[in-house]
């Protein structure tokens, strides 16, 4: 592993059903992100951790939970999806949460719920 | 909250230069950032103000006056492969990252 990796790439999804995005990263980052990225809307934070086992809300987290048991891990579990929650996922890591700390991004996971 | 604006489209020629304005009213402000991201792929990151003035690295250039709550992205030189969308983020007081929703710059031939 080299960076920030996602999975799936995409999943199509029913409404109702239960569903963790996974998110791996291999640079010993402290904190990690979730974005979802609308047309029109740009990018938007649902969850963040600025450290293993600490995690905070960020602009959007209604209907999504996560858990950050080490450093290299950050799943985003969508409980019970919602049409609404079509959209483009991006997990990010960053050294820690300061100031200048640019965000490194993984490749994303489409997802469509039906 | 927060209000970050920039232009939904631009369209250039090859080799010319274009600014990409950012204008943002934040909660607080410990940093601007500007990534690109192209078309079905990640963002990545291009630069980082937080002093007023001008960041030059290459062809880009980016620009911050925190008194205006004002940033350009300056590409120069512009290649085909500059074609993607430029995205502007504002970093607030606890540290999150607030993005706008994005400039896709088109490069013709």
């Amino acid at each position: 592993i080299a960076g920030i990796t996602q999975a799936p790439t995409s999943q199509i999804l029913a409404a109702g059903r239960r569903m963790t995005l996974r998110c791996t990263q291999d640079m010993r980052h402290n904190a990690m992100y979730w974005y979802r990225q609308d047309l029109g809307l740009g990018l938007r934070l649902i969850h963040y951790s600025n450290t293993a086992g600490t995690t905070g809300k960020g602009e959007v987290p209604d209907g999504y939970s996560v858990s950050r048991a080490n450093t290299d891990d950050f799943p985003l579990t969508l409980a019970s999806a919602v049409p609404s929650q079509t959209s483009v996922y991006f997990c990010a890591s960053s050294d820690s949460a300061g100031s200048s700390n640019e965000q490194f991004f993984g490749p994303g996971t489409r997802l469509t719920v039906l | 909250g927060q209000n970050i604006d920039q232009p939904t489209e631009m369209t250039a020629t090859e080799g010319a230069i274009v600014q990409i304005n950012c204008t943002y009213q934040t909660s607080g402000f410990n940093g601007l950032f500007w990534y690109q991201q192209h078309a079905g792929e990640a963002p990545t990151f291009l630069s980082y103000n937080v002093l007023d003035g001008l960041e030059e690295k290459g062809r880009f250039s980016s620009f911050l006056s925190r008194s205006k709550g004002y940033s350009y992205l300056l590409l120069k030189e512009l290649q085909m492969k500059d074609s993607a969308s430029y995205l502007c983020a504002v970093l607030s007081n606890d540290y999150k990252l607030s993005f706008g929703a994005g400039t896709t710059v088109t490069v013709r031939a």
